[in-house]
């Protein structure tokens, strides 16, 4: 089954700098990776999502890339902010199928 | 607006007495998950309904059992509650397998 692995697990930045969380996955078919902020108390709020026949995506201060030759992923954001600070989960999932399969999540810390 | 409810937010029982959480939407979307999340740790799926159709995970103790009596809500019913369930319950909804899951805030679960 799939696998996701990611990095680091804690990020501490100051704000104004950039930021940037790696994902790996296993399976091939995978071909929808979403990324969730999850604040203190909170739900996992979907923030970008990126599929397979598409190699980059940006939103405002966030882009998503994927490599699908090397299976992996990652999350930048510029510009970072107090805000930001949060922990992101990666995911991957094979959209013809159920489940979608998280990263360990990285807590992220914006500095003031 | 929240489009995914999930009430209450905090739940406290006893030790093996009977606990409802339950989850609304406004979506109209035909796919409802449960989750469970324990501190620093990404979502654990327990099961899910695609409209009426119910999957339980593998691995979900048969102690968790799920109601879906229309669209709009979903019910998590834990019959004998241990030590090892206090967590953060989490409702997710999808329309369709393509398209991304929409937490809800969570209800936290304490055991006494």
């Amino acid at each position: 089954g799939e696998n996701v692995e990611q990095h680091p697990s804690t990020l501490s930045v100051q704000e104004g700098d950039s930021a940037v969380i790696k994902c790996t996955y296993s399976d091939s078919a995978s071909n929808y990776f979403p990324w969730y902020k999850q604040e203190l108390g909170k739900g996992p709020q979907l923030i970008i999502d990126i599929r397979s026949n598409v190699g980059e995506k940006k939103d405002q201060r966030i882009a998503v890339t994927l490599n699908k030759t090397a299976k992996h992923f990652s999350l930048h954001i510029t510009e970072t902010q107090p805000e930001d600070s949060a922990v992101y989960f990666c995911a991957a999932k094979e959209t013809s199928y159920d489940k979608v399969i998280f990263g360990p999540g990285t807590s992220l810390s914006v500095i003031p | 607006d929240a489009m995914v409810i999930q009430n209450p937010r905090y739940q406290v029982t006893q030790f093996g007495k009977p606990v409802t959480l339950s989850c609304s939407q406004t979506l109209n979307h035909n796919v409802m998950y449960w989750y469970q999340q324990k501190s620093s740790q990404a979502p654990k799926l327990l099961f899910h309904y695609y409209d009426k159709d119910f999957n339980n995970e593998a691995d979900t103790p048969d102690n968790f059992q799920s109601r879906r009596p229309n669209t709009s809500f979903c019910f998590l019913d834990i019959r004998s509650p241990g030590l090892g369930d206090a967590a953060m319950y989490l409702c997710a909804t999808q329309m369709g397998w393509d398209q991304p899951q929409h937490f809800g805030d969570g209800t936290r679960l304490s055991i006494l």
